[in-house]
């Protein structure tokens, strides 16, 4: 079965409005990552190994490794933000040999 | 800093023929990875070398795919007789250690006709 699971497989909002993405992991895992995938392609971390509550700007990622599950929350959403936002684990390899989920696209209307 | 270098960004080849994309990592970090992605199975470990040595290859198609890392500013993925089923984005990432934060590359996207 699937690892990762994201959640919702996509979300449209209006401009301004909140966001919250969510990744549940099936096994046990080391750590895991966000990403932001942008419309032509190219990937950017957004939170490495995120233990609790960290935010970034907008962004603030809740991570229980315990539970196996954590949250992204996209706060006042920007057309800036449309995307794919992927979570992916290190079920224990002990490196970046990372397993993704399918992702959650994300797409704003002005 | 220039970033994970890849090219060419698009190559598009007919069945059968082979082809080889180009991993430039950052400069200084020790570990470099390869991942596929498509639509349909999402984004994909290939294989990973740690200080250009190969650590796990786990990801890789037995026949037909190979990975080298000759010197410390670029890997290579080659893919020999190239089916339609390779078409994907092909993403190249490296990282200071073999683990902590994972910077990609822009992709190449091979089309196999």
């Amino acid at each position: 079965g699937q690892q990762v699971q994201q959640s919702p497989a996509s979300l449209v909002l209006q401009e301004g409005e909140n966001a919250e993405l969510q990744c549940n992991f099936s096994t046990s895992l080391n750590s895991m990552q966000w990403f932001y995938q942008r419309p032509e392609g190219s990937l950017v971390s957004l939170f490495y190994n995120p233990s609790g509550t960290k935010q970034s700007g907008r962004l603030t990622s809740t991570t229980v490794i315990k539970e196996r599950r954590s949250s992204l929350h996209i706060s006042s959403s920007q057309i800036t933000d449309s995307g794919t936002y992927l979570c992916a684990m290190d079920p224990g390899t002990g490196s970046n040999r990372l397993t993704f989920g399918k992702g959650t696209k994300f797409s704003l209307i002005p | 800093n220039a970033g994970v270098i890849q090219t060419p960004r698009h190559k598009v080849t007919g069945k059968g023929q082979e082809a080889t994309l180009w991993c430039e990592p950052i400069s200084g970090h020790s570990a470099v990875f390869w991942y596929r992605q498509t639509i349909v199975q999402g984004l994909e470990f290939l294989t990973y070398f740690r200080n250009q040595a190969p650590i796990d290859d786990s990801g890789m198609p037995k026949e037909r795919f190979s990975a080298q890392m000759p010197n410390q500013s670029h890997s290579t993925l080659k893919i020999q007789s190239t089916q339609p089923q390779d078409s994907a984005v092909y993403l190249c990432a490296s990282s200071p250690t073999n683990t902590g934060q994972l910077y990609f590359g822009e992709g190449s996207k091979l089309t196999v006709l």
